[in-house]
């Protein structure tokens, strides 16, 4: 299985500032996903970060609110700009594996004041 | 559009009992691939299974067993004997892209206390 990494694990950031979580997987992947998952609620796919092309993003989500890199086939970022105590979620991010079972990293846990 | 229902919101037995969780899910494609994950309080998501659509074969793992209806569109998850560890939140995700290349459409989750 793959094992991914995430960073930070939480954070407490200021209305107004930006985050940006790391991900890093331990194998190469070709498609890596981010999702939020808000208080008490369920998985809500962000977007999906592919090596070379930009992320293409679910309804609800734009790239100004939520730019993402993915620079290599180990890596992503995402990042939640101008923040807003609406943005308080944990945030995951999860990547195909060669045996194409989806994995997810232990989540980035963000409240907003 | 996709859609998956976990009717259950919390479920609470005694520690030993046999407990099932409910998945539902709606979709147009013929062909489609249902996981289920469990969330323990640490947040990770780990994954428990998938199922493709062609294959309606029941399956167990231990004490774990899951039993897929085309029929009824339903995907129930029965632990068997639970014990203390079992204590998560368990969901239920639909993709109709093998391995969720296009991402999971997920349930709310069902949040499972096995009480000691």
């Amino acid at each position: 299985s793959a094992v991914i990494s995430q960073k930070p694990s939480r954070d407490i950031c200021q209305r107004g500032t930006s985050l940006t979580i790391q991900c890093q997987v331990d194998s190469q992947v070709t498609m890596m996903f981010w999702y939020r998952q808000q208080p008490g609620q369920s998985l809500t796919l962000i977007a999906t970060a592919n090596q070379g092309s930009e992320a293409t993003y679910e309804s609800g989500f734009v790239i100004d609110k939520f730019p993402i890199s993915r620079p290599n086939l180990t890596f992503s970022t995402l990042t939640v700009s101008n923040m807003s105590p609406e943005d308080s979620s944990i945030y995951l991010c999860s990547a195909q594996g060669i045996n194409e079972k989806l994995f997810f990293g232990s989540g980035t846990q963000l409240s907003v004041l | 559009a996709q859609k998956v229902t976990q009717a259950q919101t919390e479920i609470s037995v005694v520690e030993k009992e046999d407990v099932t969780l409910d998945c539902v899910y709606e979709t147009r494609d013929t062909t489609y691939y249902l996981f289920w994950y469990k969330q323990p309080p640490s947040g990770e998501l780990v994954f428990l299974i998938r199922r493709n659509s062609f294959d309606e074969q029941n399956e167990i793992s231990g004490r774990y067993s899951w039993n897929f209806q085309k029929s009824t569109s339903s995907f129930n998850f029965t632990i068997t004997a639970s014990q203390v560890v079992d204590s998560a939140v368990y969901f239920c995700a639909l993709s109709d892209r093998e391995g969720g290349a296009d991402g999971l459409t997920f349930g709310k989750g069902t949040h499972l206390i096995i009480q000691p």
